[in-house]
C-alpha cells in the first residue's frame, strides 16, 4: 500500500534519449515535488505542483518537463538526456502547499543513469 | 538565501546518544526546521520538526537556542539500524514562495 510510487525503478539510458518517470501519491495530497539528489547526497528541488499547478521551478533547464494530469499524478519527462542528468529523483508529496506543517513524503527514487 | 550547513559525517558506537547540529543563520522568521532520515535506495523520511526551544517524539528529540539560527537533532542510544543520512530542512523565501532548502546531510554510522 505505497504512499508516493514512482516508476521505474532504474533507468539506464543512452545520451539524447528522452524519457520519463512517473509518480503516483494516494495519500490525498495536494502538492507534489520532484527532488534530484546527486553523488554527494545533495538534494534539491526542482519543481512543486499545487493542485496540478506549477508553483516551483527551481533553476531547472528547459529540457526537464513536469506534467500533472491530475493532483495523485506527476510526472517528470527529461528530453536530451546528458552525461549530467545521471542522479536519483526523488517523487514527494505533502498535505500543504510547502509542506511546512506535516513535512514530505518521498518515494523510493530512480536512479537514473546516462551513458 | 536561506542554507544550511551540517558535518558531513559522523561515527557513533550502539548505546551512545548522538547529537547533530545544523546551522542556519538566515532562517526565516516564521520558519520551522524539519530534520529527515534517509537510508540506502529510499527515500528521506520525516523525523522531527520544531520552530524553538526543544521538541521530543519516539524517535528523536530537536534542540533550538532562542536565536533560532541552529538546531541540534539528538538520538538517544543508537542502534546499527540508525545508520543513515540526516538532514536537516528549512525554507528559503527570498523568492518570494516557499523553497524547501535540504542541507547536504550528515552521513551516520553507527559501529557495534
Amino acid at each position: 500500500d505505497t504512499a508516493v510510487s514512482q516508476t521505474p525503478k532504474y533507468l539506464v539510458t543512452q545520451m539524447g534519449n528522452d524519457k520519463s518517470i512517473k509518480c503516483e501519491q494516494n495519500l490525498g495530497h495536494d502538492t507534489m515535488y520532484w527532488y534530484k539528489q546527486d553523488s554527494k547526497k545533495f538534494l534539491k528541488i526542482m519543481f512543486s505542483y499545487n493542485n496540478k499547478e506549477l508553483i516551483i521551478n527551481e533553476t531547472v533547464p528547459n529540457r526537464f518537463s513536469p506534467k500533472s494530469p491530475d493532483k495523485a499524478h506527476l510526472n517528470l519527462h527529461i528530453n536530451s538526456l546528458e552525461l549530467g542528468d545521471s542522479a536519483v529523483y526523488f517523487c514527494a508529496s505533502s498535505q500543504d502547499s510547502a509542506g511546512l506543517a506535516y513535512g514530505y513524503t518521498f518515494g523510493s527514487g530512480t536512479r537514473l543513469t546516462v551513458v | 538565501l536561506a542554507k544550511t550547513t551540517q558535518p558531513i559525517s559522523m561515527d557513533s558506537y550502539e548505546g551512545q546518544e548522538v547529537n547533530i547540529t545544523c546551522s542556519h543563520n538566515n532562517i526565516a522568521t516564521n520558519d520551522y526546521i524539519t530534520w529527515y532520515q534517509q537510508f540506502p535506495s529510499q527515500g528521506p523520511r520525516f523525523i522531527i520538526q520544531g520552530y524553538k526551544t526543544k521538541v521530543t517524539n519516539e524517535v528523536a528529540s530537536l534542540f533550538i537556542p532562542a536565536d533560532r539560527k541552529s538546531s541540534t537533532l539528538s538520538l538517544p542510544r543508537v542502534s546499527l539500524s540508525d545508520t543513515a543520512v540526516y538532514y536537516c530542512l528549512v525554507g528559503d523565501r527570498s523568492g518570494g514562495s516557499y523553497i524547501p532548502t535540504f542541507g547536504r546531510g550528515t552521513s551516520l554510522i553507527v559501529h557495534p
